[in-house]
């Protein structure tokens, strides 16, 4: 998701359902990617990462899919719960003149019971 | 307990004052960053270090020093503080660069 101005793009589910938040990094290069969770007023915290040379990486309800021929990234949560309400980020590690880590502007997500 | 611990939480301070954030990971990580998060921005890095005495900018530098005399401890040094750096920083560590790095609570500066 691209953030637009100062508002986040926003996905809103109902509990139990699935729940997918997509991503698109800028640089085929790029051969390391996480997905971090942040809730309002703490840091951002692990959640799953993956490398170039897979597609797909399944986590405990999570579950990354790379898709590198158009640069994209997703995020699924399966039977999504409230407390699953948080921000949620992906990061590249961007090969460029120097090696770093950049991170997407987030997706809110938020669970209604 | 596993965990990277910044101080002060919350500073409120006046523009040209210096001041420094601590950060200290108790992980023996190699890797240590500085990173501020703004509305609409996201997070950008400030300085990252890869091991003790190596240390290296990141996107937005300006403002900023760092400095890694320990392997546990990374400082954010503000020397000359300006309202435009008021912001909500986090420091972050791992192992190596390539790997998910842990993240402190945030320390949320206001430079009036």
């Amino acid at each position: 998701g691209e953030s637009v101005g100062l508002h986040l793009p926003t996905l809103s589910v109902q509990e139990g359902d699935n729940s997918i938040i997509n991503c698109a990094y800028s640089n085929s290069a790029s051969d390391y990617f996480i997905w971090y969770k942040q809730e309002s007023g703490k840091g951002p915290q692990f959640i799953i990462d993956i490398r170039s040379n897979m597609d797909k990486r399944q986590g405990q309800r999570v579950t990354v899919l790379l898709n590198k021929t158009v640069k994209h990234l997703s995020l699924q949560i399966a039977a999504t719960q409230p407390g699953d309400s948080a921000v949620y980020f992906c990061a590249e590690n961007y090969q460029g003149g120097s090696e770093k880590l950049v991170f997407g502007k987030g997706t809110k997500l938020t669970v209604n019971p | 307990e596993a965990q990277v611990t910044q101080n002060p939480r919350y500073l409120i301070t006046v523009t040209g004052k210096k001041l420094t954030v601590t950060c200290s990971q108790n992980m023996n990580h190699e890797y240590m960053s500085w990173y501020r998060q703004d509305p609409g921005l996201g997070l950008r890095q400030i300085y990252y270090s890869m091991n003790v005495e190596v240390t290296d900018k990141g996107d937005v530098p300006e403002g900023y020093k760092v400095s890694r005399k320990e392997k546990r401890n990374f400082p954010l040094i503000l020397e000359s503080p300006s309202p435009n750096q008021t912001s909500l920083y986090f420091c972050a560590s791992s192992f190596y660069r390539n790997q998910p790095q842990h993240f402190g609570d945030g320390t949320r500066l206001s430079i009036l």
